[in-house]
């Protein structure tokens, strides 16, 4: 059973910092993962998909990492702005499913 | 560019009234799914389709039930709605495991 976890659950920082958010998996036989922002009351925005023969995307100010072999991604924010402010969740297929984790609330101060 | 579209965005029903929430998108995916979020749970699987004619069951199907006639179309029925089905609502297309969402229908049972 894939199982996927996030850390940390909340993350507080001042405008400007650069931040790292963190995403496991139990099952490594994966073939790709995607990372999602979702706005309060909104739907989940696709930021990134990594292939498992790539080891990382990049989309503006932000990077994904994926470490098939360990079980692990995670998504580099750089010079982090109050938009930012969202949950952000991470995904694998898994059969005919995504499963996902429960998520980062990342919260960026003005 | 429409993607996927969700209607209606807000829905309040009685006890034991049935409706359909209505899944549309533009984007010729063969993979349609409904997800249900709710807090503490995050995002569980109710159903899918692969294609047209082609359904089959999630993590919570108990409650619903989908039809796919065209590729566009994904439509999610409530039979006989319980306090229980108060959740938001989101459905999503995609391929290859990469997954687009629509903006989510919230619905809450009286």
């Amino acid at each position: 059973k894939q199982e996927v976890t996030q850390i940390p659950a909340a993350l507080s920082v001042p405008e400007g910092e650069n931040l790292v958010l963190n995403c496991s998996f139990t099952d490594s036989a994966i073939y790709n993962l995607q990372w999602f922002r979702q706005d309060p009351g909104k739907g989940l925005t696709s930021l990134l998909l990594i292939q498992s023969s790539q080891r990382e995307q990049t989309s503006g100010r932000l990077n994904a990492s994926l470490d098939k072999s360990s079980g692990r991604s995670t998504l580099y924010i750089a010079a982090s702005q109050p938009g930012d402010s969202a949950t952000y969740l991470c995904a694998v297929p898994y059969g005919n499913k995504l499963v996902f984790g429960a998520g980062t609330i990342l919260r960026v101060k003005s | 560019n429409a993607g996927v579209t969700q209607t209606p965005k807000f829905q309040v029903l009685k006890t034991g009234q049935s409706m359909t929430l209505q899944c549309a998108q533009d984007m010729n995916h063969e993979y349609m799914s409904w997800y249900r979020q709710d807090p503490g749970m995050g995002l569980r699987l109710i159903h899918y389709s692969v294609g047209a004619g082609i359904t089959d069951q999630g993590e919570v199907p108990n409650g619903y039930n989908v039809s796919r006639s065209t590729t566009e179309d994904f439509p999610l029925r409530l039979l006989s709605a319980a306090p229980s089905q108060t959740s938001v609502y989101f459905c999503a297309s995609g391929r290859q495991g990469e997954l687009f969402f629509g903006e989510g229908s919230r619905l809450t049972v009286l």
